[in-house]
């Protein structure tokens, strides 16, 4: 496989449920990052690895918990959701450093909240 | 924080048009990159540009990014209903962490009629 993959491409999920949202990236980027994508709102950065390390958190609510096991790897977990969650999780990959750099995105998850 | 404001947020035109899209901020970005987006999908990265001033042309696709580095314009020549899409302006900066940061608009929709 090529780029980054992201699964599940759909997730339905009640408010007290338990889940993760898994990222992987064959790129060879030391970056990686979690987006959310609302309806009439602009992507919004909630997480930010480099090197497996994290390095932002946009002051995302806890019920949000992001892993990076590995530079290729990333996943958020997911408990006790609010219908306001649901959304397109997109996660993304960089090459930190060169200062001009694209970012390469998955197709998301797309996340609904009953 | 860093607010990228494009307009217009909604264009239809007819095949064989061209029409321009433009994308400004208050703030000054290192880089500003132009991605696309379609429906179901993750945003699709098209072009960076970092030098104030600077044109970069794909196809039918013109960008320039101004020269105070806090504005850029999207220019479609001859639009064909491909070009359908959602299209983001997306500017990077250096955090105050110390990690470079993608801010992005809430993105020009864009429906080319056959």
């Amino acid at each position: 496989e090529t780029g980054v993959t992201q699964t599940p491409r759909h997730l339905v999920m009640g408010m007290t449920n338990k889940k993760s949202l898994k990222c992987e990236q064959h790129l060879g980027h030391n970056a990686m990052y979690w987006y959310k994508q609302s309806a009439k709102k602009p992507l919004e950065l909630m997480f930010v690895y480099n090197f497996k390390e994290q390095t932002e958190n946009n002051s995302v609510p806890s019920r949000f918990s992001p892993e990076c096991p590995n530079s290729s790897h990333l996943f958020l977990h997911l408990h006790t959701l609010q219908p306001e969650d649901s959304a397109l999780y997109l996660c993304a990959s960089s090459q930190e450093g060169t200062g001009s750099w694209g970012y390469t995105f998955g197709s998301g998850t797309r996340l609904t909240v009953v | 924080t860093q607010l990228l404001e494009q307009s217009p947020q909604f264009l239809s035109i007819q095949e064989g048009e061209n029409l321009t899209v433009y994308c400004n901020s208050s703030s000054v970005f290192s880089s500003l990159q132009w991605y696309r987006q379609e429906p179901g999908e993750g945003p699709v990265l098209l072009v960076t540009v970092v030098t104030g001033g600077e044109v970069k042309k794909l196809k039918r696709l013109t960008f320039q990014f101004g020269d105070a580095r806090k504005d850029s314009s999207l220019h479609i020549t001859a639009a064909q209903p491909g070009d359908t899409g959602l299209y983001l302006c997306a500017g990077l900066t250096l955090s105050g962490a110390g990690s470079y940061q993608l801010t992005f608009g809430k993105g020009t929709k864009l429906s080319v009629i056959p």
